[in-house]
């Protein structure tokens, strides 16, 4: 099993749909998740980050986190063309000098 | 704030030459990172630096490849010889805190390794 486990997609949603992104995990006590995204050809960017103390909002940007199936998930509500990316989840590995390990990504499309 | 920079932004080589690239992280960041990322992956941790000294290795090929990061700043990573799986991008990130347990990373640019 993975660490870090992401469907590569590509995840096709239209232009205002709410597109939904998830990522499994293997370290049960993992307490930091990220999302990045990354545009084609650039280096990753942080767009959200939370606790296991619970979920958060910024913006369009949801992220939310079930410890118990060790699975975390990225809404995008209002999804814009200009949202279309790779989007990476990284976990931080709290048995494992707080490494950070990243999934291979999903492509998101998002069609005008 | 600067950012991460990098260099070279490219480098194309041949199987069995050397390659050095180089790092300098936000200004006061304490922990520095080399990920490798192959096309279609998600970066994979190469190094870990916590000030100058080496926090996490294990996924670095020893053999070919080494980091330094000397006085706790700059940060070079030299690959020798090199082989053809090596083509990739090169991304170093650096963090505020110590050990980067629950810190952000900031990315730069990255440089990208072709290996002919």
């Amino acid at each position: 099993q993975k660490e870090v486990e992401q469907n590569s997609g590509p995840l096709s949603v239209p232009e205002g749909a709410i597109a939904s992104l998830n990522c499994t995990y293997s370290d049960r006590g993992s307490q930091s998740f990220f999302w990045y995204r990354q545009y084609s050809g650039k280096s990753p960017e942080l767009i959200m980050f939370i606790y296991s103390n619970g979920d958060k909002e910024d913006g369009r940007f949801t992220a939310q986190l079930n410890k118990a199936s060790q699975y975390v998930s990225l809404l995008i509500r209002d999804s814009q063309p200009s949202d279309s990316a790779t989007y990476l989840c990284a976990v931080n590995m709290a048995s494992n000098t707080g490494k950070l390990i990243f999934g291979q990504g999903t492509t998101l499309q998002v069609k005008p | 704030e600067a950012g991460v920079a990098q260099s070279p932004r490219y480098k194309i080589i041949e199987k069995r030459q050397s390659v050095a690239f180089w790092c300098n992280p936000i200004s006061g960041h304490a922990t520095l990172y080399w990920y490798q990322q192959i096309l279609g992956q998600g970066p994979k941790l190469l190094i870990q630096f916590q000030n100058n000294g080496v926090v996490d290795d294990s996924q670095l090929p020893k053999d070919r490849f080494s980091a330094e990061r000397l006085k706790g700043v700059d940060s070079t990573l030299k690959i020798q010889p090199a082989k053809l799986e090596d083509s990739a991008v090169y991304l170093c990130a650096s963090s505020r805190g110590a050990r980067g347990t629950n810190e952000k990373l900031f990315f730069g640019s990255g440089t990208q390794l072709s290996v002919l």
